[in-house]
């Protein structure tokens, strides 16, 4: 079992819905980073969080740390949000980010 | 400047051939990241460096040799490759550990 779960793996929705994309963690961790990757491969930082909830734009982030779970939310979705998010959560004092498997966004008009 | 640059883009070398991957960062951070992805997986961290040194290596292959010259450039020596080794590999940096990466678009190598 991977210590990081993203549900779902794939997700087609259509322009203007909301969407939710899960992350549970079963490690401890101090912070949690949600990145969206588009197909050239290029990757963006989305979110870092280590309590609460952040909001840029149109996307929202929030995490649970006691449930070991975040969500990130889309509002308004559009195709250009087509992409894989990828939720990676940073254990202990090393700096080094494991990743969940991606989600698979893809929008339609 | 907001931006990790990596060069080149796109590398195809043989299994003999000598190259080297660049990335560069002119944002202050004191960490550069190294990360290799495989198609339709998540990135795999490769090598940390922190203030200039080396302090993560995942247990990475020889052939691929980190270098971070000075606290703006990285650099990845690549030699006597496997086909396997074709991958995007991503160059990050951050100010610190508990802040935001910021990502580089990556190069794409293909060893023939």
């Amino acid at each position: 079992k991977n210590e990081v779960e993203q549900s779902p793996q794939n997700l087609t929705a259509q322009e203007g819905e909301f969407i939710t994309i899960n992350c549970s963690y079963s490690v401890g961790i101090s912070a949690l980073h949600w990145l969206q990757q588009h197909p050239g491969g290029g990757i963006v930082s989305l979110f870092m969080l280590s309590s609460g909830k952040k909001k840029h734009g149109r996307l929202i982030a929030t995490i649970n740390i006691q449930e070991k779970h975040s969500s990130l939310h889309i509002t308004a979705s559009h195709p250009r949000d087509s992409a894989v998010y990828i939720c990676a959560v940073l254990t202990g004092t090393a700096s080094k980010l494991t990743f969940g498997t991606g989600t698979r966004l893809q929008v339609t008009l | 400047d907001t931006e990790v640059t990596q060069t080149p883009k796109h590398l195809v070398m043989g299994m003999t051939n000598k190259k080297s991957l660049k990335c560069e960062q002119h944002m202050g951070h004191r960490a550069m990241y190294w990360y290799k992805q495989k198609a339709k997986k998540p990135p795999e961290l490769m090598f940390v460096y922190s203030y200039e040194k080396l302090s993560i290596n995942e247990s990475v292959p020889s052939r691929f040799s980190p270098e971070c010259p000075n606290s703006s450039l990285l650099n990845l020596h690549l030699h006597a490759l496997q086909p396997e080794d074709s991958a995007l590999y991503l160059c990050a940096s951050s100010q610190g550990v508990l802040e935001r990466y910021t990502f580089g678009s990556g190069t794409r190598l293909t060893v023939v």
